[in-house]
This record gives structure tokens, C-alpha cells and sequence, in this order.
């Protein structure tokens, strides 16, 4: 009964480095969303995916940030060459008629 | 400005106290959701509202949907050191899956 799994837990990048988040969804899910959270603040959209399509991403910064979910495996939230400000906790949500479930969250630090 | 704004974004009570916490709006939502969110962990779902002037009661949380469906309200009663955390409203608009969010209210509970 696993619910929306998110690794690492915690990645630590160096300036200019990639970053890749993974999420897997619930099973049965086929929507999949991500959040960014900085610290003591609320949940930031960022972008909505269902299998093999970008569906609303009007929260995803124009440059550097791309988001897939494929036919097979998770979907991928990719940051280039990071920033000190990239740094945060990044949430997955997966959904099914019935209501959202988040994962545990990434928490990237850029140093 | 956000969307959401909700009140107080700090509250720091005594066990057995009662607390509430308001999520505003100018905006119509077709649903609303509350979540409470622990340190290094993702937000977990307490409830959705989606008629207007609804109310559920979970336990001791009473949520409360506005009737115009533009605010809500969590109120706990008589607090203990296990409702510590973060709570968060977020509400969908019409023909919207994504959410957004407010900006958290934190609430500690001193035994």
C-alpha cells in the first residue's frame, strides 16, 4: 500500500550542477502534480503531468526548470545548473478522483 | 499578495486551550482542503469542503466552508501536543486541479 514515493529525500548540489527529483504515484494515479515550498511559507505550484503530457505549467520557472511523467517509470522534475535560490522542498502529488496525496518531499540545498 | 491568505500565521497556545484558524478569499473555489504538515514531511489531507456553508467535524477539528465558498475556518477544541503543526488551506478553483495554497498557519500546543 505504498503511497507517492519521492527520492532522495535529500540532495545536495553544487551551483551550475543538475538536479533530478523522481516521483512514483500512487498506484492507480495517472495525474501527477509538484510543489515547491520555501521555508515557512505555503506550497508553490509548479507543474501538472499526466502520462507522457505537460498539462498546466504556469508555475514552472521559464528557464532551467522541465518536468516529465513517461509511459513507464516516474516522472522527473529536472533543474540545470542550480542556484542558491533553487534551494527548497520539492512535493509531488499524485491524484485520483477521490483527493491529492503528497509524497515526503525532496529538499534540495544549491551550495 | 497571495490568493489564499490565511490567519494568524502564528498561534502558541496552552493544552486544553480551543484555537481557529481562518483561509480568506476574493476569489470562488469549487473545493477546499485542509492539511496539516509536520517537520520533514509532505501535507497530509484532513479534509475537503466543497458546498457552501458546509461543516465536518473530524474528531475535535470543526472545518467550515463559507457560504458564498470564498473562506473557511479550522477550529480545534481543546488543543493537546499532538495538534502541533502546520495547517494549510488550499482550494481548487472551477474547472481547476491544481491547488493553490496559503500561506500556513504554524500552531504549538505547550502541555
Amino acid at each position: 500500500n505504498a503511497g507517492v514515493m519521492q527520492n532522495p529525500r535529500h540532495l545536495v548540489r553544487r551551483r551550475g550542477q543538475e538536479a533530478r527529483l523522481r516521483c512514483s504515484p500512487m498506484k492507480g494515479h495517472s495525474h501527477v502534480y509538484w510543489y515547491r515550498q520555501l521555508p515557512e511559507e505555503g506550497l508553490k505550484f509548479m507543474v501538472y503531468l499526466q502520462k507522457e503530457n505537460i498539462i498546466d505549467e504556469s508555475g514552472m520557472p521559464k528557464e532551467r526548470f522541465s518536468a516529465e511523467f513517461p509511459k513507464e517509470g516516474p516522472s522527473i522534475l529536472r533543474i540545470q545548473q542550480v542556484v542558491r535560490g533553487d534551494s527548497a522542498a520539492y512535493f509531488c502529488a499524485s491524484s485520483d478522483t477521490s483527493g491529492y496525496t503528497f509524497g515526503s518531499g525532496t529538499r534540495l540545498t544549491v551550495v | 499578495t497571495q490568493l489564499l491568505e490565511q490567519s494568524p500565521q502564528f498561534l502558541s497556545i496552552q493544552e486544553g486551550e480551543n484555537l481557529t484558524v481562518y483561509c480568506n478569499s476574493s476569489s470562488v473555489f469549487s473545493s477546499l482542503q485542509w492539511y496539516r504538515q509536520e517537520p520533514g514531511e509532505g501535507p497530509v489531507l484532513l479534509v475537503t469542503v466543497v458546498t457552501g456553508g458546509e461543516v465536518k467535524k473530524l474528531k475535535r477539528l470543526t472545518f467550515q466552508f463559507g457560504d458564498a465558498r470564498k473562506d473557511s475556518s479550522l477550529h480545534i477544541t481543546a488543543a493537546q501536543p499532538g495538534d502541533t503543526g502546520l495547517y494549510l488551506c488550499a482550494g481548487a478553483l472551477s474547472g481547476g486541479n491544481k491547488l493553490t495554497f496559503g500561506g500556513g498557519t504554524r500552531v504549538l500546543v505547550k502541555p
